[in-house]
């Protein structure tokens, strides 16, 4: 079967950092996105990752492990905008994306 | 870029009517787009792929009769809700990959459908 898991819910403060992990068991993989998508709007690309390690990319960076079936996205220097949900998906090619349910991140002064 | 519109963004029709979305790439073509629904709280629900100039293939579950999907040029996708009931009140989103570069889906700013 397919199944990407992610918390449902996460706080953290303003200016600190957070990790979203998201674990995935798939039939098959090519890549695994980060979206991020704010209430009642469509949701935004953020990262792709095609190998194992970290990519950074200003504030955010996004790791993948392959072997775990495993990734985080780092979000650093928290901002209230920052509030969202963040989307975990895979590519698992020939056009399919899977999707998590999504994790709400909740940032507070 | 890889920008993405949908029109309308809103849209409240009466039970049995039948409403269309379209969802256009602005600055690229796109062979293939996708449409989701999204019901509150909830992740992104595959309901077909489209693929111009040929069928739509949908998902398990989704009716085809009911969701009407044209993609009659590059791009251009529609969805049609035929005879909407209250219950397919929900965010319809659609999104496009690049000719050539399917990995990322960059989606449109979604619909928000109210049947009363």
């Amino acid at each position: 079967g397919q199944n990407i898991d992610q918390p449902t819910e996460m706080t953290a403060t303003e200016g600190a950092i957070v990790q979203i992990n998201c674990t995935y068991q798939t039939s098959g993989f090519n890549g695994l996105f980060w979206y991020q998508q704010h209430a009642g709007e469509a949701p935004t690309f953020l990262s792709y990752n095609v190998l194992d390690g970290l990519e950074e990319k200003g504030r955010f960076s996004s790791f993948l492990s392959r072997s775990k079936g495993y990734s985080y996205l780092l979000l650093k220097e928290l901002q209230m905008k920052d509030s969202a949900s963040y989307l975990c998906a895979v590519y698992t090619g020939g056009f399919k994306t899977i999707f998590g349910a999504g994790t709400r991140l909740f940032v507070k002064a | 870029g890889a920008v993405v519109s949908q029109h309308p963004s809103r849209v409240i029709c009466k039970s049995g009517t039948s409403v269309k979305i379209e969802c256009r790439s602005l600055d690229f073509q796109a062979t293939t787009m996708f449409w989701y629904r999204q019901f509150p709280k909830k992740s992104l629900m595959l309901m077909a792929t489209s693929n111009e100039g040929s069928k739509a293939t949908y998902e398990q579950g989704v009716e085809k009769d009911k969701f009407l999907i044209n993609h009659a040029s590059l791009t251009l996708s529609t969805l049609t809700v035929t005879s909407a009931h209250p219950e397919d009140s929900s965010f319809y989103i659609c999104s496009a990959t690049k000719t050539g570069l399917e990995e990322t889906q960059y989606f449109g700013p979604g619909t928000r459908l109210l049947v009363l």
